[in-house]
């Protein structure tokens, strides 16, 4: 079975600080790990995804994350935030002989000015 | 290459009414996934839809269900609604064809219903 839990449920920042969401998921078999971005009243957009290789993974819109196999985590970070980035942060694992992810409960950024 | 469609985007029902959700994935994407999303409970999976057939479903009554056509089109239905139906549901596409694969899904922007 796979699961992931988004520790953070809500994460204040102010703009042009780093920020860091933090995911943890566990699976008995290798996985795929997603980002992605929910802007309000708007579906789901894929901001970076870890398939295998390089552990650090870039993606859209400055942000990055990295996979760490020894901790089953796959936090996501960015340098400096801008108030466009204020939205939910969703993170996903699919194990190799699913089909379908599974979610986290989701991370609200909130960058303020 | 055009995106997920979902339609409509907004619809208001009363309870005890029934509801079709439609939704068009990307062209050569043969399985197409429904979530619904609610702030309590967060995304959670409905069903999946590939080539035609169900297969696989989450955990939710038999009063939704769902189909899809062999253009890959699926339409979602809930029947009975109840005031806790109100929700984003989000409709997800995927290539779908293996599960060895990274099979990444994409999302349109949700149908959003609400149930006085």
């Amino acid at each position: 079975a796979q699961s992931v839990t988004q520790l953070d449920s809500q994460v204040p920042v102010f703009e042009e600080a780093p920020v860091e969401l933090r995911c943890n998921y566990s699976s008995s078999v290798s996985v795929y790990l997603f980002w992605y971005v929910q802007y309000p009243n708007q579906g789901l957009q894929l901001l970076l995804k870890y398939l295998s290789g390089s552990t650090l993974v870039k993606g859209i819109n400055g942000f990055e994350a990295e996979f760490n196999k020894s901790q089953t985590s796959f936090h996501l970070r960015k340098p400096s935030v801008h108030i466009s980035d204020t939205a939910e942060y969703f993170c996903a694992v699919r194990s190799g002989g699913s089909y379908i992810p599974t979610f986290g409960r989701g991370t609200s950024l909130i960058v303020h000015p | 290459k055009a995106g997920v469609t979902q339609t409509p985007r907004y619809l208001i029902k009363t309870r005890g009414q029934q509801v079709t959700l439609s939704c068009s994935p990307i062209s050569g994407h043969r399985s197409v996934s429904w979530y619904q999303q609610t702030p309590g409970q967060g995304l959670q999976f409905l069903f999946e839809y590939f080539s035609e057939t169900q297969r696989n479903k989450g955990n939710f009554p038999g009063r939704f269900s769902g189909r899809q056509f062999s253009n890959s089109r699926s339409e979602m239905n809930v029947s009975t609604l109840e005031l806790g139906d109100s929700a984003l549901y989000l409709c997800a596409s995927s290539v779908g064809i293996s599960s060895g694969s990274v099979n990444e899904q994409f999302f349109g922007p949700g149908t959003r219903l609400t149930v006085l």
